[in-house]
């Protein structure tokens, strides 16, 4: 079945790193993806990957991709109180494949 | 200034009551989407517009009735509603479809806020 599995709530302190993990269930999909909501706001796409990739470096941002386990991770280097939001993990559904299947969101906060 | 717009952001409405929320996207896209995120729940996709045909009605209760007049604008008619249907309403789009080698990137709007009394 369709299920995006997240841990709901993460605390780090300003300057560290913060992982954020998820699990998804379908080895087919091409794009796994990773979205940001600030509060107030709507979700903003904040890196992505392909299916054939292990990892990808943008920046701050590292994804992981465990194809095997289908493990999803985001580690932010250097963390800092403005990335406090709620991290979605979403895949694409190989059924409807313009149907996005997202996590429930990780809620990120960052402790001075 | 995210390109998509939701109007109204806060809505309290009557289940008796009939009320429209709209979403306007100045981005030129072709795909457009409404989103239900309660609390506690993963976002659920309710409908989907693709060049202003619907290609998804992912189950929806009637009460929940979408319109597409244009590839610009994308409304979501709402009567009889229930206290369960309280949430946030995210409107979004995207140039087309995700799914094969497109990557679908979605652009949402702020979202409509709605209790239902």
């Amino acid at each position: 079945g369709e299920d995006v599995e997240q841990s709901l709530f993460l605390s780090v302190r300003e300057g560290d790193s913060s992982v954020i993990n998820c699990t998804y269930t379908d080895s087919s999909s091409t794009y796994l993806y990773w979205y940001k909501q600030e509060p107030g706001a709507g979700l903003q796409l904040l890196t992505y990957i392909f299916s054939n990739m292990d990892m990808k470096q943008d920046q701050r941002l590292t994804v992981l991709l465990n194809k095997k386990d289908k493990h999803l991770s985001l580690r932010i280097a250097d963390t800092q109180t403005g990335d406090s939001a709620i991290y979605f993990c979403a895949e694409i559904n190989m059924d409807s494949s313009y149907k996005l299947i997202f996590g429930s969101g990780t809620r990120l906060l960052v402790r001075p | 200034e995210t390109g998509v717009t939701q109007t109204p952001r806060h809505l309290v409405m009557g289940m008796t009551n009939k009320k429209s929320l709209k979403c306007e996207q100045h981005l030129g896209h072709n795909a457009m989407y409404w989103y239900k995120q309660s609390a506690k729940k993963p976002l659920e996709l309710m409908f989907v517009y693709s060049l202003e045909e619907r290609v998804e009605n992912n189950s929806v209760p009637s009460r929940f009735s979408p319109e597409c007049p244009n590839s610009s604008h994308l409304f979501l008619h709402l009567h009889t509603l229930q206290p369960e249907d309280s949430a946030l309403y995210l409107c979004a789009s995207s140039q087309d479809l995700p799914g094969g080698t497109n990557l679908g990137e979605l652009f949402f709007g702020e979202g409509s806020r709605l209790t239902v009394l």
